[in-house]
């Protein structure tokens, strides 16, 4: 089983500011690395695919970077409605499996 | 508009089973793969099973394998995951998800307590 790293456990950003989460596996995944975003009591969306592909609909200041094993998703100026959970995830390899989360909360 | 919808969620003692469903529409259900995630209260989440698109392969988590069942009637537009032998740990919110990986569309959840 692929092992999903993410950090920090927290982020504590200010409106406007970058933010900048860290996803690493624990082998090569390639580039077949998801992003998903979650807010209390909603299912999670999907934000990037392939490592740096926005999904349909997802604003320009979320993108993603990073192969084989180290990734990184960055919002460039954080936006109130950007405060949520977010975990990477990778489809490379059976099982699939989702890193344990980044919570980016309000400074 | 793709839309998935969870059912089946309820209290249920340790052991017994339970059997959830997931009625797909808007999107041509018999060409994918699809998922079920979960994500206990509090924690995060946690991949469960997949269906290919004709039902021809099936995977697990290992946390669930021997116990839960995935399986699909793509005359009905419907996912379901058949849970045995129910755990404390199997508690959580249960989504389904797909369409194939990664999960461009998820359900809004049905929640599975597991308690005597």
């Amino acid at each position: 089983e692929i092992v999903m790293t993410q950090s920090p456990a927290t982020l504590s950003v200010s409106p406007g500011e970058r933010a900048t989460l860290y996803c690493r596996a624990s082998q090569s995944v390639s580039r077949n690395l998801a992003w998903y975003q979650q807010k209390p009591g909603q299912a999670p969306r999907l934000l990037i695919f392939g490592a740096s592909t926005r999904a349909t609909g997802i604003p320009a200041r979320f993108s993603g970077s990073g192969s084989g094993t180290e990734f990184t998703l960055t919002i460039s100026s954080l936006q109130s409605e950007d405060f949520a959970g977010f975990y990477c995830q990778q489809y490379d390899n059976w099982p699939l499996t989702f890193g344990g989360g980044t919570k980016v909360e309000i400074k | 508009q793709v839309q998935l919808v969870e059912s089946g969620g309820g209290v249920v003692q340790p052991g017994r089973s339970l059997r959830l469903s997931c009625a797909a529409s808007g999107f041509t259900f018999s060409s994918y793969g699809m998922h079920w995630v979960r994500q206990a209260p509090g924690k995060g989440l946690e991949w469960v099973a997949v269906i290919y698109f004709d039902g021809s392969n099936k995977y697990y988590a290992d946390s669930v394998k021997g116990r839960f069942t995935i399986s699909r009637d793509n005359s009905k537009n419907t996912l379901y995951l058949q849970m045995n032998s129910l755990r404390d740990e199997d508690t959580a919110v249960y989504y389904c998800a797909g369409r194939d990986q990664p999960f461009d569309y998820w359900g809004p959840g049905t929640l599975v307590t597991v308690s005597s």
